[in-house]
């Protein structure tokens, strides 16, 4: 799977939108980017993943740069709860993919008041 | 509540004992994963099952640890000989593979492993 790179942590004021960057240079063309989060002390929950286009679910937006080797994933209004580790992952989407997540160190998001 | 369960949520052990994790995942799912996550570091794969079947296991997965997932439903994870090295939360993950699904896996809340 590709390598992914992301800040170690971002600060992002409660009700402004919270946009986390990330790198996935060597992505190959049937890699998905995915990304997670976990909250303290719990497992890791699943946000949203896409391809090449741009996506957008009821938790966040994900933004695809043409050439796939950056992405964006957008809280539109940040609340305290979204404090959490954020984890972009590049991997197969399934099917018959392996489907194994390989996390790096993400990217503290806090959240403030 | 993501619908899969571990069970303990907490286990303290001393050095050399042997311990069992297990894990149930959401009822219709194939694939069972077991991840590893140490402080202040990202969940590393352990292994994964398709039904019954372990299909890999990483370099990470000593001859000290063994998982089974009989009938394709529940696993469990065993370390046998426990070092302090194996303090960490333990991770188990499950999801729905086929053609035209997607690969989001479900987590559990993990079994917290603490050798004394």
């Amino acid at each position: 799977d590709a390598k992914t790179t992301q800040p170690p942590s971002m600060d992002c004021a409660e009700g402004r939108a919270a946009n986390l960057p990330c790198n996935h240079s060597t992505i190959s063309g049937n890699e998905y980017v995915y990304w997670y989060r976990q909250i303290h002390s719990q497992g890791p929950q699943y946000i949203i993943h896409g391809l090449k286009n741009n996506e957008t679910n009821e938790m966040a937006s994900l933004i695809i740069t043409e050439d796939r080797k950056s992405s964006t994933l957008i809280l539109p209004h940040a609340t305290l709860r979204d404090t959490a580790v954020y984890y972009c992952i590049v991997t197969g989407a399934g099917g018959t993919s392996y489907g194994k997540l390989t996390f790096g160190q993400g990217t503290i998001l806090t959240v403030h008041p | 509540d993501t619908g899969v369960s571990q069970d303990p949520r907490h286990k303290i052990t001393k050095r050399g004992q042997n311990v069992t994790f297990r894990c149930d995942p959401i009822s219709e799912h194939n694939r069972l994963y077991w991840y590893r996550q140490t402080l202040g570091q990202g969940p590393e794969f352990l292994t994964y099952f398709q039904n019954e079947a372990q299909l890999e296991k990483s370099r990470l997965l000593s001859d000290r640890f063994s998982a089974e997932r009989p009938k394709g439903s529940f696993s469990t994870l065993e370390i046998q000989r426990t070092e302090q090295g194996d303090s960490a939360m333990y991770l188990c993950a499950s999801s729905l593979a086929g053609l035209g699904q997607h690969n989001e896996q479900f987590f559990g809340p993990g079994t917290r492993l603490t050798v004394l």
